[in-house]
């Protein structure tokens, strides 16, 4: 139980292009869910958290406008990176707030590359 | 100083050994604490989930919060070379959602 999945698992794009990546859960409902990036040999680092029906609530020193989260359902939230550039390569991964105890399962994460 | 304190290793053992895996808060209003693995290129898995104080024990696993020193271990038994990984400590205070991570131990059991 409590499976997250990402897709897609790694994404190439050129700079300026945008890019989506969409989290599930995929055998419970999530009213709360996280996006985090990761950089090499670091730790995880939250981006936002999304709540299913309103907006997202960004943490400090991430762009809004840049980073656009959407919770449209119980069950998926998406990420899309705007007009990507080189500096936004990293690791996303999100995780959903587990149905029965107070703690997030993670998604396997999104490698993304920007040339 | 960081909330969260987790020396990043690597950690080297030989397989069989007990590893013992820590990290120390400065928050005193922390009261979940969690234990993912992380093996590269993918997402973390909850290996141990602990409210308060106290051990709590699952299969190799056990879980230990010390509140009082701010302190929380992992002890892994009978290591085996598929635990190698990044063990990440996580933690929490009640009515918040949002996690504190520790930046990471790496593990490797040599074979």
């Amino acid at each position: 139980g409590a499976v997250v999945s990402q897709h897609p698992s790694r994404v190439i794009c050129k700079s300026g292009t945008s890019v989506k990546i969409e989290c599930r859960s995929l055998d419970f409902q999530a009213t709360t869910m996280f996006w985090y990036r990761q950089f090499p040999k670091k730790s995880l680092m939250l981006m936002a958290t999304s709540n299913e029906g309103s907006k997202a609530t960004y943490e400090q020193g991430v762009e809004k406008d840049k980073f656009l989260i959407n919770h449209a359902s119980l069950t998926l939230s998406t990420l899309t990176v705007t007009s990507a550039h080189p500096e936004d390569s990293s690791f996303y991964i999100c995780s959903a707030r587990g149905p029965l105890e107070d703690t997030q399962y993670f998604g396997p994460g999104t490698r993304l590359t920007v040339l | 100083q960081k909330e969260v304190e987790q020396d990043p290793g690597p950690l080297s053992v030989p397989e069989g050994a007990i590893v013992s895996l820590n990290c120390t808060y400065s928050n005193s209003a922390f009261q979940y604490f969690m234990w993912y693995r992380q093996y590269s290129r993918k997402g973390p898995e909850l290996l141990m989930y602990t409210y308060s104080s106290g051990n709590k024990e699952d299969g190799r696993f056990t879980a230990q919060v010390d509140k009082s020193s701010k302190y929380i271990s992992l002890f892994i038994r009978d290591s085996q070379p598929s635990d190698s990984a990044t063990y990440l400590c996580a933690m929490k205070a009640s009515g918040t959602y949002k996690y504190i991570f520790g930046t990471g131990t790496r593990l490797k059991v040599l074979a």
